[in-house]
């Protein structure tokens, strides 16, 4: 029972570098979101996505790019990675408009 | 507009004591409101979550909360820390259909 699974679990950039953190769920939800976790600053979001073929800006947008590839799968992009960057990172899921979000482990970016 | 605010960035107990993380809520209607666990490594866990159905919410692993709307207030609380309750807690609430978490209570169990 995978749920919501994140890669990679941990990377290491170059600032300009570029790359994509994958997501997937298997638990057909049709919302799904990016968060990016920093001391004493909760989650924020980054981007979500309401249904399959719409994407959404949050809270903090500026850096990334999202796409909703499938109703599975919503992937986040940083074009030209900066040390602001660095964070931990946090794909989630719902099946309903409120309710339970379902989280994946997490992916910890550093940006050099 | 909605925010929330959890109002301890650390509280530490003794196992066996009450733990109480504290929660308040700006909002201009009745909300919804969540609190969730993320233990070290880990996603986040829903513990309990509050939709007006009922002022008190029993969660997981003997936790609950109570909706105060007069002090605009979701604390949670144990009556009976475990170690294994250590861990960052937030308290959410759902704002436009996006859930806004606060920045996080870290709670940790002496021995």
């Amino acid at each position: 029972n995978a749920g919501v699974t994140q890669t990679p679990k941990f990377q290491v950039l170059k600032t300009g570098q570029s790359m994509t953190l994958q997501c997937a769920q298997d638990m057909n939800h049709n919302s799904m979101y990016w968060y990016r976790q920093d001391p004493g600053m909760g989650l924020r979001l980054i981007y979500y996505s309401a249904s399959e073929g719409t994407t959404d800006k949050g809270e903090v947008p500026n850096g990334y790019n999202v796409s909703r590839l499938n109703k599975r799968e919503f992937s986040l992009r940083l074009e030209s990675a900066a040390p602001s960057q660095t964070s931990v990172y946090f794909c989630a899921s719902t099946g309903r408009d409120s309710g339970e979000l379902f989280f994946g482990e997490g992916s910890r970016l550093t940006v050099l | 507009a909605q925010s929330v605010t959890q109002l301890d960035s650390h509280v530490s107990v003794s196992e066996g004591t009450p733990v109480l993380l504290r929660c308040n809520y700006s909002s201009s209607y009745s909300p919804s409101l969540f609190w969730y666990v993320q233990h070290p490594n880990k996603g986040l866990q829903l513990l309990l979550k509050y939709t007006s159905a009922a002022t008190l919410v029993k969660g997981i692993n003997g936790f609950e909360a109570e909706f105060k709307k007069s002090e605009t207030s979701f604390h949670l609380t144990k009556p009976s820390a475990h170690m294994s309750d250590a861990a960052e807690y937030f308290c959410v609430v759902i704002l436009a259909r996006k859930l806004i978490f606060g920045q996080g209570t870290e709670l940790s169990v002496k021995p």
